[in-house]
């Protein structure tokens, strides 16, 4: 299966803590996305990568989450001093954009890591 | 602003019938519209999308969707629900010149044997 990969699928950290998240997306794609989704609510958007650039983020993204996509394949989402409020499934999902054609595929997501933060 | 509404939290229909999970939307422009579904501890699978063209588009699994402009709405229907559809069903929504989506709340379905 070649599909999205997230690591670590579960984790538990304590208030205060950083943590940091890592995403594989499907090879071919150049578009990269991180979702968040808490209990009974859809999934957030948080931000988008195109290749290597960075280029949204949600007003969600507070300034203690970082994310970055060095060589415009794996990606990696850091949040420092966690909170309660952060435990959530963080969802990453990846698509084909295809430039000056403007279509930009449906997006595939992968498991998720479920962070909860005591 | 953008905004997905799935006015049914919960579905439940018995095996063998033909199932319906309602969604609406709102967004400027035309809508870029899909549905996924989650199973426990799953991440997310596509099921559908309507872009542009026949307002009835086919997915994975048997599911369909009927896209309706003047009601915009996104219906998801299947004809005869298996046991196995049971699942959490996201409705999302992307606007015209937008990069991310925006997800309804969702409707978990139950097939009942």
């Amino acid at each position: 299966d070649t599909g999205v990969s997230q690591d670590p699928r579960h984790k538990i950290t304590k208030r205060g803590q950083n943590v940091t998240f890592r995403c594989d997306p499907i090879s071919e794609h150049n578009r990269l996305y991180w979702y968040r989704q808490t209990l009974g609510q859809g999934p957030e958007f948080l931000t988008y990568f195109q290749n290597e650039a960075q280029l949204e983020k949600s007003r969600l993204l507070s300034d203690r989450f970082s994310a970055e996509r060095p060589k415009g394949s794996f990606s990696t989402l850091e949040i420092q001093r966690t909170e309660q409020g952060d435990s959530a499934m963080y969802l990453c999902a990846s698509s084909l954009y295809l430039g000056l054609a403007g279509v930009s595929y449906e997006q595939y997501f992968g498991p998720g890591t479920r962070l909860t933060v005591t | 602003a953008q905004s997905v509404a799935q006015p049914e939290d919960q579905v439940n229909v018995a095996e063998g019938n033909p199932l319906t999970v309602k969604c609406t939307y709102s967004v400027s422009g035309n809508p870029y519209l899909f549905w996924y579904v989650q199973y426990p501890n799953r991440g997310l699978q596509f099921l559908l999308k309507y872009i542009t063209g026949d307002n009835l588009v086919k997915g994975s699994y048997g599911f369909e969707a009927e896209f309706n402009k003047s009601q915009t709405s996104f219906h998801l229907k299947k004809p005869s629900a298996l046991v196995s559809d049971s699942a959490l069903y996201f409705c999302a929504v992307r606007e015209t010149g937008a990069n991310n989506l925006f997800f309804g709340t969702g409707t978990r379905l139950t097939v009942i044997p």
